[in-house]
């Protein structure tokens, strides 16, 4: 069956600081895939996506891009700021328009 | 333009008790998902309408639990009767569904479930 691994946190950084979060899967065909925030006490937002083989999926300053070759999509920012702190969760969609979601990795930046 | 709505944002009950939580997506959604997040864990999803079709309730627990969308609009996700394990976050989401295929899934805020 499809599945999204991606890195456990909590990840600390420092305000200003390079922001890297890992995330392979496993599926059938040809996913799309996406990065999704949640903030706390909200929703979950769709903040990029990406939807074939070397698409580059931004938003915010967050950029993602889809690895066929290597099953991933990690999500990268240059220059965090506090209010990035979130959960981040990786997620992929196949047939059925069913999503898959990773367990999540809570980032905390610190001024 | 409102998002998805959910109530109650926050529920305490007895185990053995029903409970039941409502959903109203983004006007002109047609696709409704009910998903299931336990703490510290992605989403899982339970079930997904088309219109007020349920086209995918395979991870649905269809012993204790239901859900109905009679209109196609808005849904009750209903839990009878509650277990401990139940306790978790019920999150709704909505999408253009049909031909948008590639559109995101916009998510409710959630009701957070607790079952004592």
């Amino acid at each position: 069956g499809n599945s999204v691994t991606q890195m456990e946190g909590p990840v600390t950084l420092s305000e200003e600081a390079f922001l890297t979060i890992n995330c392979t899967y496993t599926a059938t065909g040809y996913p799309s895939l996406f990065w999704y925030v949640q903030y706390p006490g909200e929703g979950l937002q769709l903040l990029l996506k990406a939807t074939k083989a070397d698409d580059k999926g931004s938003n915010k300053g967050f950029e993602a891009t889809y690895r066929k070759e290597t099953t991933s999509f990690h999500l990268e920012k240059g220059s965090v700021q506090v209010s990035d702190s979130a959960v981040y969760f990786c997620a992929l969609r196949a047939a059925g328009n069913k999503l898959t979601f990773g367990g999540g990795t809570r980032v905390l930046v610190k001024p | 333009e409102a998002g998805v709505v959910q109530s109650p944002r926050y529920k305490i009950i007895e185990k053995k008790q029903p409970v039941a939580f409502w959903c109203n997506p983004i006007s002109g959604h047609n696709t409704l998902y009910w998903y299931l997040q336990n703490l510290g864990q992605g989403p899982e999803l339970l079930i997904r309408y088309e219109n007020e079709e349920a086209v995918d309730d395979s991870q649905l627990p269809k012993d204790r639990f239901s859900a109905e969308r009679l209109k196609g609009v808005d849904s009750t996700l209903k839990i009878q009767p509650a277990e401990l394990g139940d306790s978790a976050v019920y999150l709704c989401a909505s999408s253009l569904g049909g031909a948008d295929r590639e559109g995101g899934q916009f998510f409710g805020p959630g009701t957070r479930l607790t079952v004592l």
